[in-house]
């Protein structure tokens, strides 16, 4: 069993939709919790950075974390065709310091 | 302000030879590290390097090895490449809030 789960997708949503995507993880020692946008051929870039349960919202973006259930989601307000990319939820041990765990990724297409 | 830079973008090799890959981490940042990335996989981290040294390794044989520069530039050097090393190769380095940053990537293909 892999420490983090995400579905890989492909998840495809129509322009203006909410996007939820989520993933899962079994060791209850992570602490940080992070997701990253990776375009095509090109290398992660870092969206949204959250430490404690609850959520954190950035622009159209809010990232929620439930440590009790071992769970994080990303949620993506009026989607646009730019959002397409594929979404990296990433954690680590402490803040510092610390290899980051990557989900496998969900590749996620907004279309017009 | 140049972010995390990687070289080169694309390289091929033959199985058995040997790869070195460059990163230069973001101005500031004195903590670097390598990833792997299969396709249609999340990256694994590979080792991380920090005033000079290897701070922490990952779970990958002895055939990858790096190095930091005192100007906190790093290698990542592989060697007796297998077809299974193909992969895209990220480099990150690390800021005082301790959020990793990361390059473009170098695309290694093994054939």
């Amino acid at each position: 069993q892999k420490e983090v789960e995400q579905d890989p997708g492909p998840l495809s949503v129509p322009e203006g939709a909410i996007v939820s995507l989520n993933c899962t993880y079994s060791n209850s020692a992570f602490q940080y919790f992070m997701w990253y946008r990776q375009y095509s051929r090109k290398g992660p870039e870092l969206l949204m950075y959250t430490y404690s349960s609850g959520n954190k919202e950035d622009g159209r973006f809010t990232a929620q974390v439930d440590k009790s259930s071992k769970y994080i989601s990303l949620f993506i307000r009026d989607s646009q065709p730019s959002d397409s990319a594929t979404y990296l939820c990433a954690m680590t041990l402490t803040g510092g310091g610390n290899k980051l765990t990557f989900g496998t990724g969900t590749q996620l297409k907004v279309e017009l | 302000d140049a972010g995390v830079t990687q070289s080169p973008t694309h390289l091929i090799k033959t199985r058995g030879q040997q790869v070195t890959l460059r990163c230069s981490p973001k101005s500031g940042h004195d903590t670097v590290s390598w990833y792997q990335q299969a396709l249609g996989q999340g990256p694994q981290f590979i080792f991380q390097y920090y005033e000079e040294e290897e701070r922490q390794r990952g779970n990958f044989p002895d055939r990858f090895s790096g190095h930091q520069f005192p100007n906190y530039s790093s290698e990542l050097n592989v060697n007796a490449l297998l077809l299974g090393d193909s992969a895209l190769y990220l480099c990150a380095s690390e800021d005082s809030t301790d959020t990793q940053y990361f390059g473009p990537g170098t695309r290694l293909t093994v054939l």
